[in-house]
């Protein structure tokens, strides 16, 4: 079945990077867009920001332009979503999310959580 | 960015009532507008896609309807599993917001 796996739960500092990756299995790799959708605690949805698996430009959320990268590795069949320069006010769940062949996303991954804390 | 307003943030209901959430774009976004149910802990899950258009293996209770500014998303005979948050997304820009949620209390 079509799926996104994503990797595990971080712990950085104010200042420091993190890299989430999110593997997809079950369907085409290239056929389709992949989205990056955060959550912060008690808060709602916060799209981030939407690439091409196949290549190109991704598209950011113009809060994210400069300070978040997506890429993927189509040999692995994974995208990637970096974050620099962390704050406070980034911790949140991060998830991956496909998008369907309507400008929908129809599936996500599980979601990592990544606490950014002194 | 186009912004995306629901209504009401909150709303209590009984199992068995008919409900209605609103969304309202900050610009005509045609018929570009998705619904998603999320439930504490987990993932959001699609229910309906250009506006109107049901998920597989949505229930058909879940309905939604609207054009341009005004989205409505119906859910016609409420049920225990329904109580949960609910977010519209549009997809009409080059970037995608989400509507701030409706949570959908018993």
């Amino acid at each position: 079945q079509v799926q996104l796996v994503q990797s595990g739960a971080e712990v950085k500092k104010p200042g420091a990077s993190v890299k989430v990756s999110c593997k997809a299995s079950g369907y085409t790799f290239t056929n389709n867009f992949m989205h990056w959708v955060r959550q912060a605690p008690g808060q709602g949805l916060e799209w981030m920001g939407i690439l091409n698996p196949s290549g190109g430009t991704p598209t950011y959320a113009q809060k994210f332009e400069g300070r978040v990268t997506m890429n993927s590795d189509t040999s692995k069949s994974t995208v990637y979503m970096e974050v620099s320069s962390l704050r406070s006010e980034d911790t949140a769940v991060y998830y991956c999310a496909k998008d369907s062949d309507h400008n929908a996303l129809d599936i996500w991954g599980q979601g990592t959580k990544v606490t950014v804390s002194a | 960015d186009i912004q995306m307003t629901q209504s009401p943030s909150s709303l209590s209901a009984s199992v068995g009532d008919r409900v209605t959430i609103t969304c309202r774009a900050s610009q005509s976004i045609s018929r570009y507008l998705n619904w998603y149910q999320q439930k504490p802990g987990k993932a959001p899950n699609l229910l309906i896609y250009a506006a109107s258009s049901l998920q597989s293996g949505v229930p058909s209770r879940f309905s939604g309807s609207g054009s341009g500014t005004d989205f409505i998303l119906t859910i016609s005979s409420l049920q225990p599993e329904d109580f949960a948050t609910y977010y519209c997304q549009q997809t009409d820009s080059p970037t995608f917001t989400f509507g701030q949620g409706t949570e959908l209390e018993i």
